[in-house]
């Protein structure tokens, strides 16, 4: 069965700071990746998503991720981060009939 | 385009009531999800709809109900509401054009609070 794990609960960076959020998955097979964002009381934005092809993976707001099939990992990235990034980030893997599992969400916070 | 829309936003009921939320597809997505959302168990898939059948069900009991009508929108119903219940119960929608995942966007979330 898939799963995913976000090793970090919370991170806090500052302001224009690289980022760097953890994802690890488990899949038998070749999986559908995503990063959401959420905004307190919001739902979740897609970010970015890997089907197949290029393993580095552009997004939207500036944030980039990179599959490694070897290390089961699609870390998010972003080079400067804004006090607007502040936010939950969820990582999640998606297989056969939109049967999707989300990670427990990594809560970034955004020093001034 | 529109996005996902769920009606209403936020609802008040009490323990053994019941209650039916609403989700409306963007135009032209024919899959909707339903998960629910709480601080102790996160993102939890509840089930989903293709084309007024239920594709995928999650590991909920049965007073979690859904249904889709022929233009794609799809409700979601609890029975006998246990405060456990309290959660943001979110909806996505994708087109799903073939047995492969397919990127979902969700909608704002409905938040139901059970006293």
């Amino acid at each position: 069965a898939q799963s995913v794990t976000q090793p970090d609960i919370h991170i806090t960076v500052s302001e224009g700071a690289s980022l760097e959020l953890r994802c690890n998955y488990s899949y038998g097979a070749t999986p559908y990746l995503f990063w959401y964002v959420q905004s307190p009381g919001q739902g979740l934005q897609l970010l970015l998503k890997y089907f197949s092809g290029d393993t580095l993976v552009q997004g939207i707001k500036g944030f980039e991720a990179e599959f490694k099939r070897s290390q089961s990992s699609f870390n998010l990235r972003k080079p400067s981060v804004h006090w607007s990034d502040a936010a939950e980030y969820f990582c999640a893997v998606g297989a056969r009939n939109n049967d999707m599992r989300f990670g427990a969400g990594t809560r970034l916070t955004v020093k001034p | 385009k529109a996005g996902v829309t769920q009606t209403p936003r936020y609802l008040i009921k009490t323990r053994g009531q019941q209650v039916t939320l609403s989700c409306s597809p963007i135009s032209g997505h024919r899959s909707v999800s339903w998960y629910q959302q709480t601080p102790g168990q996160g993102l939890q898939f509840l089930f989903e709809y293709f084309s007024e059948t239920q594709r995928n069900k999650g590991n909920f009991p049965g007073r979690f109900s859904g249904r889709q009508f022929s233009n794609s929108r799809s409700e979601m119903n609890v029975s006998t509401l246990e405060l456990g219940d309290s959660a943001l119960y979110l909806c996505a929608s994708s087109q799903l054009t073939g047995t492969s995942t397919d990127t979902q966007y969700f909608g704002p979330g409905t938040r139901l609070t059970v006293l």
